[in-house]
């Protein structure tokens, strides 16, 4: 009964690179968000994903952040040419339904950016 | 738009205390009410929620109820244990015609819990 699983838990990069985040939703969820932790924060919704298709990004940055949801395969949370503000612990939930469904989270991938 | 204050922490209790950590929120429609507890190193567990004003949402020992009056749903427990120290967060989930399910959530306030 795998919960959601989120790879890795720890990543380390330097300025400049690129960060790559996964995201298995619990079995039977077509439904998954992305949430970013700052240090002493709450968490910010990022962006809401059905398989194939983003719904709602209107927490995403504009630039050098993206996310996928591919038919096949985990969710991507991909962070391009990193800076030190990227630095954070990232949530990745998913619902059955979506809508006021309870989101499961995964234990989070905690980024730092040298 | 919609958002949610918590009480700011640390709240510092002894073992068998009484617990209460506020909550209010402000939302436009008819929102959904959350507390999820996170344990060190770990996400976000739901620790209880309600759908509708005066639903009271429990487990654990845990309550809230909504208020819709007061627009609050403040989370108590009449005794904590050692094992309740953690992170506690209220959200709220919009309902309304986009309902797309994204949480809102507070601060967070940290519980310490003391033998």
């Amino acid at each position: 009964n795998a919960g959601v699983m989120q790879n890795p838990r720890h990543l380390v990069r330097r300025r400049g690179q690129e960060a790559r985040l996964r995201c298995s939703p619990m079995k039977g969820h077509s439904h998954v968000y992305w949430y970013r932790q700052l240090p002493e924060e709450g968490l910010k919704f990022m962006v809401y994903l059905q398989k194939e298709n983003i719904i709602d990004e209107s927490g995403m940055p504009k630039e050098r952040f993206s996310a996928e949801f591919p038919k096949e395969g985990p969710s991507i949370l991909r962070i391009q040419q990193v800076v030190r503000g990227d630095s954070a612990a990232y949530f990745c939930a998913s619902s059955h339904d979506g809508g006021a469904q309870p989101q499961h989270f995964g234990d989070g991938t905690r980024l730092s950016i040298l | 738009g919609d958002s949610v204050t918590q009480m700011e922490g640390p709240v510092t209790l002894s073992e068998e205390a009484f617990l209460t950590i506020n909550c209010t929120y402000t939302a436009t429609g008819y929102p959904s009410l959350f507390w999820y507890v996170q344990y060190p190193g770990e996400g976000l567990q739901l620790l209880l929620k309600a759908t509708k004003a005066d639903d009271k949402g429990s487990n654990k020992g845990f309550e809230a109820t909504y208020r819709k009056e007061t627009t609050s749903f403040h989370l108590e427990k009449g005794s904590v244990q050692v094992s309740d120290s953690a992170v506690y967060f209220c959200a709220l989930s919009d309902n309304g015609s986009s309902n797309t399910g994204k949480l809102i959530f507070g601060q967070g306030t940290t519980l310490q819990v003391k033998p």
